[in-house]
């Protein structure tokens, strides 16, 4: 079994509508990235977060550490937000992060 | 403007030639990762390093080095190249380690034939 387990792997929208993409862990964790990478490659931080719920914009990210579970929201969902999102925990008491395999998000006009 | 730069960008090469990947930030971090990407495996980290001077073996090391002589800069090196190395590469970095923001570079595709 995987650390990390994203679902849904693929995804199809309407734009407008609400998305959740989710993420559980099997490992203790100090922190969680969640990262967008666009089709042509580039991988950008979207959030970072170790408790609780944060906002940028559109995107919401939340943590549940007692459930080993993430969430990333995205609200009135867009064509650019076409994207593989990537959720990567920070194991706890490493230098490493536990990339999931990703979830490739498509949103139509 | 804040970025992290990789060069090159593409690169094809043959089986035992040697070749350097670049990798430069001018955010005076001290942490700088290497990462490969591969279809279905998602990221692995290859190597890292907390600060000049200092790195560490990440989950997939073999037949890769690196080296951080200098805080910006942080090469990987693949001394005798095989066809299972190629991958697409991503440089990281971030100001102290993994409790902050990770900036990555654009990325390099290497293609060993």
């Amino acid at each position: 079994k995987n650390e990390v387990e994203q679902s849904p792997q693929n995804l199809t929208a309407q734009e407008g509508e609400f998305i959740t993409i989710n993420c559980s862990y099997s490992v203790g964790i100090s922190a969680l990235h969640w990262l967008q990478q666009h089709p042509g490659g580039g991988i950008v931080s979207l959030f970072m977060l170790s408790s609780g719920k944060k906002k940028h914009g559109r995107l919401i990210a939340t943590i549940n550490i007692q459930e080993k579970h993430s969430s990333l929201h995205i609200t009135a969902s867009h064509p650019r937000d076409s994207a593989v999102y990537i959720c990567a925990p920070h194991a706890y008491n490493t230098d490493k992060l536990i990339f999931g395999t990703g979830t490739r998000l498509q949103v139509f006009p | 403007e804040a970025q992290v730069t990789q060069n090159p960008r593409y690169l094809i090469t043959v089986t035992g030639k040697k070749l350097t990947v670049t990798c430069s930030q001018n955010m005076n971090h001290e942490y700088m990762s290497w990462y490969r990407q591969d279809p279905g495996l998602g990221l692995r980290q290859i190597y890292y390093s907390m600060n000049v001077e200092v790195t560490d073996k990440g989950d997939v090391p073999e037949g890769y080095k690196v080296s951080r002589k200098e805080k910006r800069n942080f090469p990987l090196i693949l001394e005798s190249p095989s066809p299972n190395q190629t991958s697409l590469y991503f440089c990281a970095s971030s100001a102290r380690g993994l409790h902050n923001e990770q900036f990555f570079g654009p990325g390099t595709r290497l293609t060993v034939l």
